[in-house]
């Protein structure tokens, strides 16, 4: 159980252009999901909260207009890349709390995006 | 001072050791402190978590977390080759988003 899902599982696009990833729970309901970007070597860093239904909370530093989130469901949340630039090169991962109790998250496999 | 301090390492011991990995925080209010394993290019897999103090087991892996010190560890038992891969603390505070450290590096030599 506890299964999260990533689409694509790798992108690679031109500047300029824009690029949605997918998340999704399986097998469970997530009333909340969160998106995380990893640099090479580096830690996983909280970009933004999403709630179903309600606009993303961004973390400090974090574009919201250029990281457009979506949560339109209890099982899908979408993050859009818009006028992708060679520096938002990196992993993006996805999370999701199982249910309504804190504590535990379970993440997606990740996407690798490469910005040319 | 970062909010999780983790070394990188990498650490690397032998088949059938006893590893030890660690975390420090700086935020008393985190009430929720989780492992993760991640291996390349791969998204984190959720491993033990606890809540509060105290010690958790789960088959080779044990779970420690001291508030007083403000510090968590994870042990792993008759390690083997398969656990190979980056462990990653995770702390929260409940209903956010999670804090990571860097990860640590793991190797274990047949």
């Amino acid at each position: 159980g506890a299964v999260v899902s990533q689409h694509p599982s790798w992108v690679i696009c031109k500047s300029g252009t824009s690029v949605k990833i997918e998340c999704r729970s399986l097998d469970f309901q997530a009333t909340t999901m969160f998106w995380y970007r990893q640099f090479p070597k580096q830690s996983l860093m909280l970009m933004a909260t999403s709630n179903e239904g309600s606009k993303a909370t961004y973390e400090q530093g974090v574009e919201k207009d250029k990281f457009l989130i979506n949560h339109a469901s209890l099982t899908l949340s979408t993050l859009t890349v818009t006028s992708a630039h060679p520096e938002d090169s990196s992993f993006y991962i996805c999370s999701a709390r199982a249910g309504t109790g804190v504590g535990e998250q379970y993440f997606g496999p990740g996407t690798r995006l490469t910005v040319t | 001072q970062k909010e999780v301090e983790q070394d990188p390492g990498p650490l690397s011991v032998p088949e059938g050791a006893i590893v030890s990995l660690n975390c420090t925080y700086s935020n008393s209010a985190f009430q929720y402190f989780m492992w993760y394993r991640q291996y390349s290019r791969k998204g984190p897999e959720l491993l033990m978590y606890t809540y509060s103090s105290g010690n958790k087991e789960d088959g080779r892996f044990t779970a420690q977390v001291d508030k007083s010190s403000k510090y968590i560890s994870l042990f792993i038992r008759d390690s083997q080759p398969s656990d190979s891969a980056t462990y990653l603390c995770a702390i929260g505070g409940g209903a956010d988003g999670l804090t990571f450290g860097k990860g640590t590096h793991l190797i274990i030599q047949p």
